[in-house]
């Protein structure tokens, strides 16, 4: 079983950035897609963008462009999401996860809270 | 304003049924795979139908999804205490090029 582990909560100043990891054990890391979905307080969730190791080309949310950038490390099974340009609407709990064979959202990570505040 | 529209909240009775619906267009739900999750309080999303249709192993036939053009459907019967929680559907959109998610429905249990 593919088990995904976040690193720990962040506070940040607006207009900085924040780094969030994601560490895969269990199944097959490379070839499988990882995304990042974010869920603000008490709202839904907002796909922020995906990485397949093996391809190393990551695809991004238009809302996200240019302020998001996912990467992954295969030595480690380590991907990470780095969001800049902080805003206090950024704020929210960051879930990486796993996609499967029909793009479903397979196995989920336990969630980052990002606070963004001054 | 999300691009998949469900119902704010729907309920029932333990034992009674409920459909959550989720309506998207051409670029989506028209044309792609549909996914629903269940998150429980505090707790990340769980997959609970891919592939319009299917189960994951561990997730009980109480639960079925279905699709009519541009909309689909969650069906939950023999509702109980434990499924009060969020579910959301989402699936590809091609003219965004991104991954959408409906608003998600709260489930509440009479």
């Amino acid at each position: 079983q593919v088990l995904l582990v976040q690193s720990g909560a962040e506070v940040k100043r607006p207009g900085s950035s924040v780094r969030v990891s994601c560490k895969a054990s269990g199944g097959t890391f490379s070839s499988s897609p990882i995304s990042w979905v974010r869920q603000a307080p008490g709202q839904g969730l907002q796909w922020m963008g995906r990485i397949i190791p093996i391809v190393d080309k990551p695809d991004y949310a238009q809302i996200f462009q240019g302020r998001v950038t996912i990467t992954a490390d295969k030595s480690t099974t380590t991907v990470y999401m780095q969001l800049s340009s902080l805003r206090s609407d950024d704020t929210g709990v960051y879930y990486c996860a796993r996609q499967g064979e029909w793009q479903e959202f397979k196995n989920w990570g336990q969630g980052t809270l990002v606070t963004v505040s001054s | 304003q999300s691009v998949l529209t469900q119902p704010p909240s729907v309920s029932a009775a333990p034992g009674q049924k409920v459909t959550i619906s989720c309506a998207g267009s051409g670029s989506n739900i028209g044309r792609d795979y549909v996914s629903w999750y269940q998150q429980l309080p505090g707790a990340a999303p769980k997959v609970l139908i891919y592939d319009t249709y299917k189960r994951p192993s561990g997730i009980p036939d109480r639960f079925s999804g279905s699709k009519s053009g541009t909309s689909a459907t969650l069906g939950i019967t023999g509702l109980q205490a434990g499924d009060e929680a969020v579910y959301y559907c989402g699936t590809w959109d091609s003219s965004l090029s991104g991954w959408v998610f409906g608003g998600g429905t709260t489930v509440t249990v009479l």
